[in-house]
């Protein structure tokens, strides 16, 4: 069966740091494009960032730039989210989603994590 | 950045109706557009991708249309189990941003 399970959410201060984890399993992990997505509560879905399989190719919203990153052990078939300078608004659910194609960075996400929740607060 | 407009934010609807949601994209994006659907507390699910292909094991009564800028996911016969929000998302180029979602309620 195919399956990602994100794992490391918790509560954290501002300015705090926290490191998110999705561990895959049901496919050849290293085929394929990942991404992080959250959601705010009672917000839509916001894409947050992208890494390749091969891992050679990261891509990242603005509103993350320069405090986040994406890294893939795809030898553990697992991705991570480093998370830095946490903010109050980046308090989420954070999901781990599979892209659909194996040829591109960029694909529909058809495999989605059951989430992972994240609260930065004082 | 391609902005997407979707629409309605809400929509209310009863067991048996036909109903359509809409995303307009800022500029072209050929067919590189997915809709997910969202029940509480859950996950998105993968419904259409390539704007009008059904994901394996979603029902035929789910079915998106439109290429270039203008794109409808349109539910034939609305069932209970379709009371959800739903998202269009574009993936044509990065950032492969989401629409702002259509809730679904019950009339």
């Amino acid at each position: 069966e195919v399956q990602l399970l994100e794992s490391g959410g918790g509560l954290v201060q501002p300015g705090g740091s926290l490191r998110l984890s999705c561990a895959a399993s049901g496919f050849t992990f290293s085929s394929y494009a990942m991404s992080w997505v959250r959601q705010a509560p009672g917000k839509g879905l916001e894409w947050v960032s992208a890494i390749s399989g091969s891992g050679g190719s990261t891509y990242y919203a603005d509103s993350v730039k320069g405090r986040f990153t994406i890294s893939r052990d795809n030898s553990k078939n697992t991705l991570y989210l480093q998370m830095n300078s946490l903010r109050a608004e980046d308090t989420a659910v954070y999901y781990c989603a599979k892209s659909m194609g194996s040829l591109e960075d960029l694909d529909a996400f058809d495999i989605w994590g059951q989430g992972t929740m994240v609260t930065v607060s004082s | 950045v391609i902005w997407m407009t979707q629409s309605p934010s809400l929509l209310s609807a009863s067991t048996g109706d036909r109903v359509t949601i809409s995303c307009r994209m800022s500029q072209g994006i050929s067919s590189y557009l997915a809709w997910y659907q969202q029940k509480p507390g859950k996950a998105p699910e993968l419904l259409i991708y390539a704007a009008s292909t059904l994901q394996s094991g979603v029902p035929s009564r789910f079915s998106g249309s439109g290429s270039g800028t203008d794109f409808t996911l349109t539910i034939s016969c609305l069932q209970s189990e379709d009371f959800a929000t739903y998202y269009c998302q574009q993936y044509y180029s990065f950032p492969p941003l989401f629409g702002q979602g259509t809730k679904v309620e019950i009339k």
